[in-house]
């Protein structure tokens, strides 16, 4: 596609529920990166892909975090059990090398 | 553990003013460092990258400057202009298995009025 592309754009999630972001990267980007930025705050990393591993986790706050590429393309970040302080936009970043980051309009969610 | 801090938070001047935004990092192990500017409720736009091995980088009225060894960055806006609002975050980018990963500044918020 011509940009990354997440989606949705907005989700409005009950506490307790889970949720799954998505990101589409720029075909035949390799590298793939989830950012989050809590209001008023700058942006956290979350999780680095290299094709479909994850070598660089270190950013994920709880083990109610995950994330899943597959065929090198799309990613989608998921939240369990929902916590008010999950409410965040979350940012999908993908480059084909270290040179440059592309990032996609971000996921804003919010907990209820 | 990297930490990167922008100063000023926010900064607001009147058009035509030439003004400087500052960014400081503690680990001199960069890779490269990144200014974007974010516009509310969009993604991040590149606006200048700088490699480790650079002194600085220029686009348009941007210019970008970086002493590595000193941890330090600032970037340069000439002849600002209402359109030039925004927030303008700074980030480093790490090697090795953090291959790519970007630490960022808490960002400042630019207002630049008529």
């Amino acid at each position: 596609g011509a940009g990354v592309s997440q989606s949705p754009s907005n989700k409005v999630t009950e506490k307790g529920k889970d949720v799954e972001l998505r990101c589409d990267p720029i075909s035949g980007h390799t590298a793939l990166y989830w950012y989050r930025q809590r209001l008023g705050q700058g942006l956290e990393f979350l999780i680095y892909f290299q094709g479909n591993s994850a070598p660089d986790k270190s950013g994920l706050p709880s083990d109610r975090f995950s994330a899943e590429r597959t065929g090198e393309s799309v990613s989608t970040l998921t939240i369990q059990r929902t916590q008010q302080e999950d409410s965040a936009v979350y940012l999908c970043a993908s480059s084909l090398t270290a040179f440059e980051a592309f990032f996609g309009q971000g996921t804003r969610l919010t907990v209820v | 553990k990297q930490e990167v801090t922008q100063i000023p938070a926010a900064l607001s001047v009147p058009e035509g003013e030439n003004l400087v935004l500052n960014c400081s990092f503690t680990d001199s192990a960069i890779y490269n460092l990144q200014w974007f500017r974010q516009d509310p409720g969009k993604g991040l736009t590149s606006l200048l990258l700088i490699q480790s091995s650079q002194r600085e980088q220029t686009s348009g009225r941007l210019n970008a400057s970086l002493d590595k060894s000193s941890g330090r960055s600032t970037l340069y806006i000439a002849a600002s202009q209402p359109g030039d609002s925004a927030t303008y975050l700074c980030a480093v980018r790490a090697g090795g298995t953090s291959y790519g990963k970007l630490t960022f500044g808490q960002g400042t918020i630019l207002t630049v009025h008529p």
